[in-house]
C-alpha cells in the first residue's frame, strides 16, 4: 500500500527544474505533499483529491492523474531553499489513514 | 488558526523506563490523529492511526501504544522502552484540505 517515490535523489544547480513521482498500485483518494529539513518536521505543500487536478504554490506545483494513480511535484527554477526530502503521502479514501512513500532527498547547489 | 502542539522535544530515556508523549491540536474539530516514527535518513512509519475518541488503529505491532481520551488529545506511550525505540516522533493531524504535523520528539534510549 506504500506509494513508491521516484527518484530517490537529485541534484539540481539553482535555476534548473525538477520532477518527483508518487505512484500507487491502488486507487487513492487524496495525495498530499511535503517538505522536510534535516531534523525538522515535514512542512504540508498541499494536496491534490482524486478526480485529476492542479495546484501551484510559488513555483512549486503538482498534479495528480488519476488514470495511472500518480501524482507528480513540479519544482521549476529551483531555489537553494528548495533542498530538502519530499515526501508524498496518500489516502485511499476520504478520512483514510495517510501513508508515505520513502521520500526523494533534493539538493539544490549553487 | 489550526495548530499541532507536541512535547517534548527532545527526550532520553533509559532502557525499560516507561514513555508518555502527548500531542494537542487546537482550531479543528475531530481531526484524523496520527503517530509517525522516523529513523534516523529514514521515511514516515505509520504506527497509530485514530478517527475519533477511543478508537485507534495500531499499524505495527510493538511494544508501543496509543490513546485519544479527548478529540484533539493523543498520546502515545510505552511501559517498557527498548533501544530500537530511538527516533524521530511525530505526531499529525488531518482534515479535508490538509495535513500537518507537530515539531516532532527526538527519542533516544540508552
Amino acid at each position: 500500500q506504500q506509494p513508491v517515490q521516484s527518484p530517490q535523489a537529485v541534484i539540481l544547480r539553482e535555476g534548473e527544474d525538477a520532477v518527483i513521482n508518487c505512484s500507487s498500485s491502488k486507487a487513492l483518494y487524496s495525495v498530499h505533499w511535503y517538505r522536510q529539513k534535516h531534523g525538522e518536521a515535514p512542512v504540508f505543500l498541499m494536496i491534490l483529491l482524486k478526480g485529476g487536478e492542479q495546484k501551484g504554490h510559488e513555483k512549486i506545483s503538482a498534479s495528480f492523474n488519476e488514470k495511472k494513480q500518480q501524482s507528480s511535484l513540479y519544482l521549476t527554477a529551483s531555489q537553494l531553499s528548495y533542498s530538502g526530502t519530499y515526501f508524498c503521502g496518500t489516502a485511499l479514501n476520504q478520512g483514510g489513514k495517510l501513508i508515505f512513500g520513502q521520500g526523494t532527498e533534493l539538493s539544490v547547489k549553487p | 488558526s489550526q495548530t499541532i502542539h507536541q512535547w517534548p522535544a527532545t527526550l532520553v530515556q533509559p532502557v525499560g523506563s516507561p514513555l508518555s508523549l502527548e500531542c494537542t491540536v487546537e482550531g479543528t474539530s475531530n481531526p484524523n490523529l496520527y503517530w509517525y516514527r522516523q529513523a534516523a535518513g529514514r521515511g514516515l512509519q505509520l504506527l497509530f492511526y485514530s478517527v475519533g475518541i477511543g478508537q485507534i488503529s495500531s499499524e505495527v505491532p510493538q511494544n508501543l501504544s496509543a490513546s485519544r481520551p479527548q478529540d484533539r488529545q493523543f498520546i502515545l506511550s510505552s511501559k517498557k522502552l527498548l533501544l530500537s525505540d530511538s527516533g524521530f516522533y511525530l505526531c499529525a493531524w488531518s482534515v479535508l484540505d490538509g495535513s500537518f504535523f507537530g515539531q516532532g520528539t527526538r527519542l533516544t534510549v540508552v
